[in-house]
């Protein structure tokens, strides 16, 4: 099983409509986990860091059930410059940073 | 804004020839990483630094090797390129306190025929 394992889409979402999706992690002793942001050919960027239950930065909402040792992302109002890959990331033994393969969210008109 | 830089955005080299990545950030960030990412695999660590002159392995460390002789420079080797080796290498860079809050290079995209 992998350490960090993500859906990987694609997400067809509507332009305005709300869209989440999961990631699921392993390692029961991660406390920090991250979501990436990686538009076609272009490098990861960090867009939302989760160190306790949750955290919100606009229309974006992460979540995390450590009973179910997932995280989630939730993107309100949807826009066509949300359409890109969000990777997971969660903090792994040895003072490394374990990634899901990407979740590939495209936003419609 | 933090700036990481890569030598080259497209390499091809020949099998058995050895290749270097550079690696450069211009904030000051203690830690180094670098990764390679493969359709349907993720993105895989493959060495990291926290130090001038210290290196760390990640998860697939094998053919490959790194230095590091400047804080903001991290070179990756591979020392005999091999077809399996054909990959996009990401270099990232972070604080030494935030270390998981890394900045990616924009990558090269190494082809090994």
């Amino acid at each position: 099983r992998k350490e960090v394992e993500q859906d990987p889409g694609p997400f067809n979402v509507p332009e305005g409509a709300t869209v989440a999706f999961n990631c699921t992690y392993s390692n029961s002793a991660s406390q920090s986990f991250f979501w990436y942001r990686q538009d076609c050919r272009k490098e990861p960027k960090l867009l939302m860091s989760v160190y306790s239950s949750g955290n919100e930065d606009g229309r974006f909402t992460a979540q995390l059930n450590r009973a179910s040792q997932y995280i989630s992302l939730l993107i309100r109002d949807s826009k066509l410059s949300d359409s890109a890959t969000y990777l997971c990331a969660a903090e792994a033994a040895g003072n490394k940073l374990t990634f899901g393969g990407g979740t590939r969210v495209l936003v419609k008109p | 804004d933090v700036k990481v830089t890569q030598s080259s955005r497209y390499l091809v080299k020949r099998t058995g020839e050895k290749v270097f990545l550079e690696c450069v950030q211009d904030m000051d960030h203690e830690n180094m990483f670098w990764y390679r990412q493969d359709p349907g695999l993720g993105l895989r660590l493959i060495y990291f630094s926290y130090d001038v002159k210290m290196k760390e392995k990640g998860d697939i460390p094998e053919g490959y090797s790194v230095s590091r002789e400047k804080k903001e420079r991290f070179s990756l080797i591979l020392e005999s390129a091999s077809t399996n080796q054909t990959s996009m290498y990401l270099c990232a860079s972070s604080q030494f306190r935030a270390r998981y809050e890394q900045y990616f290079g924009p990558g090269t995209r190494l082809t090994v025929t």
